[in-house]
């Protein structure tokens, strides 16, 4: 069965204390992986796409890697407003399983000043 | 670019009712997806539709249902409203022309059955 576990499931750090996020995941034909960061109340903002074991990807204080079993997330320096949900997907390539992201049950991060 | 919308933004409704949701995709995207998010349970796939098709479902029973329309905005249906079924509903959209497979979410619709 597909399944992403994300870990761990709260995390508290504090301004400019880097860290990284886990996504472990089991898929059957990995179509695609996907961060997301969603705030209170509010629909998830695409952060990232990776597609291949060994792909990385930036965006400001964030970075995403992947390998054949997990994908993490490393914030370097976090700022108080990146503090957020952090959700991890997959998309499977096999028949019945196309089209739907799988999720995780999401990290929230908190970064206090 | 605008992006995905949904409306209405909450939605009250007692036991036994249908709710009607409605999403716009972002201009240019032909899929799109419905999920739900509930209290502790994450996201979970409910619909996935593509030119006005339905492509895959969701394990959700049959009273969920939806529809695509001819300018690929999208209606989700449900019906005989239980309490389990208060949640953030989330649509979604993708440009399926690309190989790329992002979807992008709206704001969520907040249903909240009584």
């Amino acid at each position: 069965e597909d399944q992403v576990t994300q870990s761990p499931e709260a995390l508290r750090l504090q301004e400019g204390e880097s860290s990284s996020l886990n996504c472990s995941y089991t898929v059957s034909g990995l179509r695609g992986l996907f961060w997301y960061r969603q705030d209170p109340g509010k629909g998830p903002e695409f952060l990232f796409t990776l597609y291949s074991a060994g792909e990385e990807k930036e965006k400001e204080r964030l970075k995403a890697t992947l390998t054949k079993k997990e994908s993490f997330l490393h914030i370097t320096a976090p700022k108080p407003e990146d503090s957020a949900t952090y959700l991890c997907a997959v998309q499977a390539t096999v028949s019945g399983n196309t089209g739907k992201l799988i999720f995780g049950q999401g990290t929230t991060l908190q970064v206090k000043p | 670019e605008a992006g995905v919308t949904q409306s209405p933004t909450h939605l009250i409704k007692t036991r036994g009712q249908q709710a009607t949701l409605r999403c716009s995709p972002i201009s240019g995207h032909t899929s799109v997806y419905w999920y739900q998010q509930a209290l502790g349970l994450g996201l979970q796939f409910l619909l996935w539709y593509d030119e006005g098709e339905e492509r895959n479902r969701g394990n959700f029973p049959p009273r969920f249902s939806g529809r695509q329309f001819p300018n690929y905005s999208s209606e989700l249906n449900v019906n005989a409203l239980e309490l389990e079924d208060s949640a953030l509903y989330l649509c979604a959209s993708s440009n399926s022309l690309t190989s790329r497979w992002e979807q992008y979410f709206g704001p969520g619709t907040r249903l909240t059955v009584t």
